[in-house]
């Protein structure tokens, strides 16, 4: 299976800040990297696919860069509705597999 | 609009047999992929495994010996079953589409509610 990290597990940020959250893989997945956003009690929602590429009616503020091992999401000015738990998966070779989760909180 | 809904017992016993199913509205399931997916409480997310809207199935190798995942087209409907369970498989169980983006990159894009199984006696 390919191991996907999150660094780091948790962070506390205020609004307005730009915020980054990392994953790494255990091996090559070059772009078959997603993002999803989880708040408490509900489903994971799809930010981030192809590793950069924006889904549609996703804000701006959200991006995404990497390829081969390191993946890097950013939220450029963190607003209050991003508090939530963020998770990468990567779907280049079944099991699909998640990272941890980064939860990011209020300061 | 898509939308994915499980339903199923919320309490399972011990060695028991646990089974869900995804009743998909809005939407055909044809052409596309469906996936479950678990959360222990305040665990992150393992995917179990999809099928396909032809009936062709991936299961996750550390549940494949306990877990089938079925698909009725008639009803837009897909299942799963795990058994044997133990506490260990206390989880939000959710179930999701699975499609092809343009890029070529498998994602989940509906996801249901979730259901909360709890195993105990």
């Amino acid at each position: 299976d390919i191991q996907m990290t999150q660094s780091p597990s948790s962070l506390s940020a205020s609004v307005g800040d730009r915020v980054t959250i990392t994953c790494r893989a255990s091996q090559s997945i070059t772009k078959y990297l997603n993002w999803y956003q989880q708040k408490p009690g509900k489903a994971a929602n799809l930010l981030i696919f192809a590793a950069s590429s924006l889904l549609s009616g996703v804000p701006s503020r959200f991006s995404g860069s990497g390829s081969g091992t390191d993946f890097t999401l950013t939220i450029s000015s963190l607003q209050p509705e991003d508090f939530a738990t963020y998770y990468c998966q990567q779907t280049y070779s079944t099991p699909w597999t998640f990272g941890q989760g980064t939860k990011v909180e209020i300061k | 609009q898509v939308q994915l809904q499980e339903s199923g017992p919320g309490l399972v016993k011990p060695s028991e047999t646990l089974s869900l199913t995804c009743t998909v509205s809005g939407g055909s399931i044809s052409s596309y992929y469906w996936s479950w997916i678990r959360q222990p409480p305040e665990k992150g997310l393992e995917w179990i495994g999809y099928i396909s809207y032809s009936g062709s199935t991936n299961y996750n190798p550390s549940l494949k010996s306990r877990v089938t995942i079925s698909i009725d087209t008639s009803k837009n409907q897909f299942s799963l079953k795990l058994n044997s369970v133990t506490a260990a498989d206390t989880a939000l169980y959710y179930c999701a589409r699975e499609t092809t983006s343009v890029r070529g990159v498998r994602l989940l894009d509906y996801w249901g509610q979730g259901t909360l199984v709890i195993v105990s006696s």
